[in-house]
């Protein structure tokens, strides 16, 4: 299984885009990248997920740059409900959910 | 739509009592994980099935056994509860175990206290 590394918080202001950075140096040719959300007292929810290049949809943006070394999670224009904790993950397959710790976001007024 | 649902959502045991946590989804789908998360840290892996009839240890199986009842139901059991096993406990299910198809959906945790 691919490691993942993570900024363990981040704080940012409303408004204000957010780019959460994965590293992911042994990502194999199969594994897909991952990213999740969690608020307080909830389980996770999926957010997106990506193979190479760009991947958008109505939460968020994932680049992926040709090496697939790394990947970043792009949250357009955060508000106070964007804080949470996000997690990368790699794999290819479903049960190769390994969490790790995720990064903790603050977005404040 | 109901999703994942796990009972109880909050229970107290005594050290070296047993009990079953219950985890159903009505998605229709092929894998199923049982998790354990403790403050401040991530989702642990504890056991997963990745279809019906078969099951796998995770990350820390240690003290759990888990039975995939059918294809809806996957249960979590501890046949010995100790203090270390205190955290909340997430089941999910996703589709299948080959991307696209592994999103998975998460039921809204059982809140496990051994005293």
């Amino acid at each position: 299984l691919a490691k993942t590394t993570q900024p363990i918080s981040m704080d940012s202001y409303e408004g204000q885009e957010v780019n959460i950075t994965c590293s992911h140096n042994n990502i194999a040719t199969n594994d897909y990248i991952t990213w999740y959300q969690q608020f307080p007292s909830q389980g996770p929810r999926f957010i997106i997920q990506g193979y190479k290049t760009k991947v958008t949809n109505e939460v968020a943006s994932l680049f992926i740059p040709a090496d697939r070394k790394s990947s970043t999670l792009s949250l357009p224009r955060v508000s106070l409900s964007d804080t949470a904790v996000y997690y990368c993950l790699v794999g290819d397959s479903g049960y190769a959910l390994n969490f790790g710790k995720g990064t903790s976001l603050l977005v404040t007024p | 739509n109901a999703g994942v649902t796990q009972t109880p959502k909050f229970q107290v045991l005594k050290t070296g009592q047993s009990m079953t946590l219950q985890c159903a989804q009505d998605m229709n789908h092929n894998s199923m994980y049982w998790y354990r998360q403790d403050p401040g840290m991530g989702l642990r892996l504890i056991y997963y099935s990745a279809s019906e009839g078969t099951t796998d240890k995770g990350e820390v199986p240690n003290g759990y056994n888990v039975s995939r009842l059918n294809k809806r139901e996957f249960s979590l059991r501890l046949e010995s509860a100790a203090p270390s096993q205190t955290s909340v406990y997430f089941c999910a299910s996703s589709e299948g175990t080959s991307p696209p198809n592994t999103e998975a959906f998460f039921g809204q945790g059982t809140r496990l206290t051994v005293v």
